[in-house]
């Protein structure tokens, strides 16, 4: 367990729908970031939250949104659905290395594999 | 341009043997970091190696380490005595910024693959 929860570890929607996918980060952390890897893909960064705050924004469509919560969980929407959204959705939360505070590395959750039919 | 470049879509490999998975990157951020990352079919991305841009010497972590060449720009991870379960995808990435305002960024990734 990296400490990072992902939930639906999987989830099946059709064509047209919206979706969420939430995200709790490792205790204390507080960054969050969102990728999407489609099939075959590498990672393609799609936003980041720094305490409730978006800080930077990747290849993010108009159709997603995301959001940053008090208790710093974090929720991706994905809306209008297309087939071309199925891909598997990671959070992260960056991490310090307290015996190397230049060290802040980030921790992945399992994913959120999303299917859309 | 890309920030990094990962040359090998995909590399086979002997049990046992060494292997060196290729990584350059592109930055004018004078403070950076590098990971590696390993993602294995069941798809979690699971953390290896960092180096630092200011650290003297070249990051270890078991069989891993990591062959830092700062004026080449390149950050080769190398996995010594290779095993089966070492086929995986693996992922360079690096961050660029200061804390809470950082990028990272990843290549296309290697899909290593560990022949018995």
């Amino acid at each position: 367990d990296s400490g990072v929860t992902q939930t639906p570890k999987h989830l099946i929607t059709a064509t047209g729908q919206r979706v969420t996918l939430r995200c709790s980060p490792r205790s204390g952390d507080l960054s969050v970031y969102w990728y999407q890897q489609s099939l075959d893909q590498g990672l393609q960064f799609l936003i980041q939250y720094y305490n409730g705050e978006e800080r930077a924004k990747g290849n993010i469509l108009e159709r997603f949104s995301a959001q940053q919560f008090p208790d710093l969980h974090s929720e991706l929407n994905l809306s209008s659905l297309e087939l071309g959204d199925s891909a598997l959705y990671f959070c992260a939360s960056s991490v310090v290395d307290l015996s190397d505070p230049a060290n802040y590395g980030y921790t992945f959750g399992s994913g959120t594999r999303l299917t859309v039919v | 341009a890309q920030k990094i470049t990962q040359t090998q879509p995909g590399m086979f490999v002997q049990e046992k043997e060494a292997v060196t998975l290729d990584c350059t990157y592109d930055t004018s951020d004078p403070s950076y970091g590098l990971f590696w990352y390993k993602q294995p079919s069941s798809g979690e991305m699971i953390f290896l190696i960092y180096q630092g841009s200011y650290d003297q010497q070249n990051a270890t972590e078991g069989r891993y380490s990591l062959n830092f060449q700062k004026a080449r720009k390149s950050a080769n991870l190398v996995i010594s005595a290779s095993q089966l379960g070492d086929s995986a995808m693996y992922f360079c990435a690096m961050r660029e910024g200061r804390r809470g305002n950082e990028k990272l960024t990843f290549g296309t990734g290697t899909r290593l693959t560990i022949i018995p």
